[in-house]
């Protein structure tokens, strides 16, 4: 079946620094994308999200990037701060779907 | 107040035991989901119910039965635990079913552990 993918299982950066987190998505009847973000020991929680007829959406220090073109989904995280340490999962749907369908994560370490 | 709550949080059992995990959302929304997360943190659908009607249901045991008896609440039984089914599972909830902002909310988890 379809499936959102990932392409590092893992990312670490020093504070401060900008973060960015890809995911490559197979299915082009997906039309609505979203970042999770889970921190350990508690569910997923909605960080970001993006429909088709976008390229682009800011939200506070998170900005997601969609290219249609290459089925790519990329959150960048300016300024990283420890407490963003987490895993990172997108999703995807369409309007056929009936159920987010996530990628496999990234693991987020931001060190001091 | 808690959008998606889930009882038990860890529930530690033996193997051939029966047990059952219950959500709960007060955010009013039509759709529930029941999601498990293994140990390399992949997140898996495995039912949904739109209004306690069930609307996904992918390829998970038989041992497992879901049951919704209203809209704003989704239990998850499962019969004959085996060792394999040691994972996080996950309830949430969305305002529909499908496509476009359709935003899913997430409880925080119940760690099932089988020995």
């Amino acid at each position: 079946g379809e499936s959102v993918g990932l392409h590092l299982p893992t990312l670490s950066v020093q504070e401060g620094d900008n973060s960015i987190i890809n995911c490559a998505y197979s299915n082009s009847a997906s039309d609505y994308f979203i970042w999770y973000k889970q921190e350990s020991g508690k569910g997923p929680q909605f960080i970001i999200d993006i429909r088709s007829n976008m390229d682009k959406r800011q939200g506070q220090r998170v900005t997601v990037l969609l290219n249609k073109t290459v089925k790519h989904l990329s959150l960048q995280i300016a300024a990283t701060q420890p407490g963003d340490s987490a895993v990172y999962f997108c999703a995807e749907n369409s309007q056929a779907g009936t159920a987010l369908i996530f990628g496999k994560g990234t693991t987020l370490s931001v060190s001091s | 107040d808690t959008a998606v709550s889930q009882t038990p949080k860890y529930l530690v059992t033996q193997m051939g035991n029966d047990k059952s995990i219950k959500c709960e959302q007060n955010l009013g929304h039509d759709t529930m989901y029941w999601y498990k997360q293994d140990s390399k943190k992949f997140l898996k659908i495995m039912f949904s119910y739109n209004n306690k009607e069930l609307i996904i249901n992918e390829t998970v045991p038989n041992r497992f039965s879901p049951k919704s008896p209203d809209k704003a609440h989704l239990n998850l039984h499962i019969n004959s635990l085996e060792l394999g089914d040691s994972a996080v599972y996950f309830c949430a909830s969305s305002p529909s079913g499908r496509g476009d902002g359709n935003t899913i909310y997430f409880g925080e988890g119940s760690w099932l552990t089988v020995v």
